[in-house]
């Protein structure tokens, strides 16, 4: 069974500029989320998908954004990039909400705003 | 707004000792999860808890839903158990999204 699978792995970009991610979930698995990791704040949760509908979110920005489609893949939007938005953007998937179930790493996208 | 303390941050342990890794909550949660990474930054699920214990080969999980704490242990350790280690909790029957701890960077030496 294939993993999740993060798109790119690696980001360059400039400051104002705006990024979109990709996740590709674990087939039959219905919730996405994404999470930030940075060396000073740790592993920092964003949003959850199920089923199409943002279930909750992180203390983030509106900047950042995302969304989820019927095949249960998820993309993430950061508008208007700052440089401490450098990060390793990483998203996991799980069968159930993930107060039911185990998650599902990706290898994350590293994001760097120059 | 859940507050999670892991303890201790760092520790070093020789191979074949037994380890104890310790996450305390300051909300009352639905689940907790251990996870585990290895430098590199692939993070991979070791456990899922709402209640009791599960063990899973060497690695055993408890969880005291009244005291808000759970623990990670490792039994006969090996220098491949070296990563961090992070409990992460879901608090508000998951509308609060997950909570992490800063992690416990394990190093197992030969």
């Amino acid at each position: 069974k294939a993993g999740v699978t993060q798109t790119p792995r690696y980001l360059i970009k400039t400051r104002g500029q705006q990024v979109t991610l990709s996740c590709s979930p674990i087939s039959g698995h219905r919730s996405v989320s994404w999470y930030q990791q940075t060396p000073g704040q740790g592993l920092q949760f964003l949003f959850e998908y199920f089923s199409e509908t943002q279930r909750n979110k992180g203390n983030f920005p509106g900047r950042f954004s995302g969304r989820q489609f019927s095949n249960s893949r998820s993309e993430m939007n950061v508008s208007t990039l700052e440089l401490g938005d450098s990060a390793l953007y990483l998203c996991a998937s799980s069968l159930d909400r993930f107060n039911n179930s185990p998650l599902h790493f990706g290898n994350g996208t590293r994001l760097t705003v120059t | 707004k859940n507050e999670v303390e892991q303890s201790p941050q760092n520790l070093t342990a020789q191979e074949g000792e037994f380890i104890t890794i310790n996450c305390s909550y300051s909300v009352g949660i639905s689940a907790l999860h251990w996870l585990q990474q290895h430098p590199g930054g692939g993070i991979v699920s070791l456990f899922m808890l709402s209640s009791g214990k599960k063990k899973h080969g060497r690695l055993i999980a408890t969880i005291n839903i009244q005291e808000k704490h759970s623990s990670l242990h490792i039994t006969a350790s090996h220098p491949r158990d070296s990563a961090v280690y992070i409990c992460a909790v879901v608090s508000g029957g998951g509308a609060d999204g997950l909570t992490f701890g800063k992690g416990t960077h394990l190093i197992i030496q030969p």
